[in-house]
């Protein structure tokens, strides 16, 4: 248990559907992020927040759509997905994001697939 | 651009010592951290190096030379436990965390 959880462990969708991953951090700490882990590839971020704010969009299609309401939870909504997407969402935290060299905690994941 | 490269796959046996690679070309450097993952888990923190040396950590060490671009990971008197993913990932000079692809160890009994 590393205080960081994510629901739901597994999604199946399809390209029309729209969902949303959950993120919730237990540790207190301001920074939260999503990652895409794809088989035998490396992490890829996808976006930071820092204290509620966007600080990082790496190029991410608009089909998926980030929601910081506090520095406690994280969501990533998704709509029309592509199968490419299918993959395992990691959701992080750690005490910040721009500056310092801080440990991340991970989540469990949501393993996507889409259909 | 900025790379991390390890091996993709080692295997070692139960009771010996293995070592895992790292190397990196990044923009800047502030800190290199390794990773655990099991099979459908999350990442855990193993080790955090920023300066060069040695990082001992019960069975695990951490090595780092910042003038090679170099880590690697040290595991001794294997367990089946430790049969997992290791990720290595490097804090660039925007304290970006750029990560390699990981590598898979399997120990044999």
């Amino acid at each position: 248990e590393t205080g960081v959880t994510q629901t739901p462990r597994h999604l199946v969708m399809g390209m029309t559907n729209k969902k949303s991953l959950k993120c919730e951090q237990h540790l207190g700490h301001n920074a939260m992020y999503w990652y895409k882990q794809s088989a035998k590839k490396p992490l890829e971020l996808m976006f930071v927040y820092n204290f509620k704010e966007q600080t990082e969009n790496n190029s991410v299609p608009s089909r998926f759509s980030p929601e910081c309401p506090n520095s406690s939870h994280l969501f990533l909504h998704l709509h029309t997905l592509q199968p490419e997407d299918s993959a395992l969402y990691l959701c992080a935290s750690s005490q910040g994001a721009t500056s310092g060299s801080y440990e991340q905690y991970f989540g469990p994941g949501t393993r996507l697939t889409v259909t | 651009g900025q790379n991390i490269d390890q091996p993709t796959e080692m295997t070692a046996t139960e009771g010996a010592i293995v070592q895992i690679n790292c190397t990196y070309q990044t923009s800047g450097f502030n800190g290199l951290f390794w990773y655990q993952q099991h099979a459908g888990e999350a990442p855990t923190f193993l080790s955090y190096n920023v300066l060069d040396g040695l990082e001992e950590k019960g069975r695990f060490s951490s090595f780092l030379s910042r003038s090679k671009g170099y880590s690697y990971l040290l595991l001794k008197e294997l367990q089946m436990k430790d049969s997992a993913s290791y990720l290595c990932a490097v804090y660039d000079s925007n304290y970006q965390l750029i990560w390699g692809a990981g590598t898979k160890l399997i120990i044999k009994p």
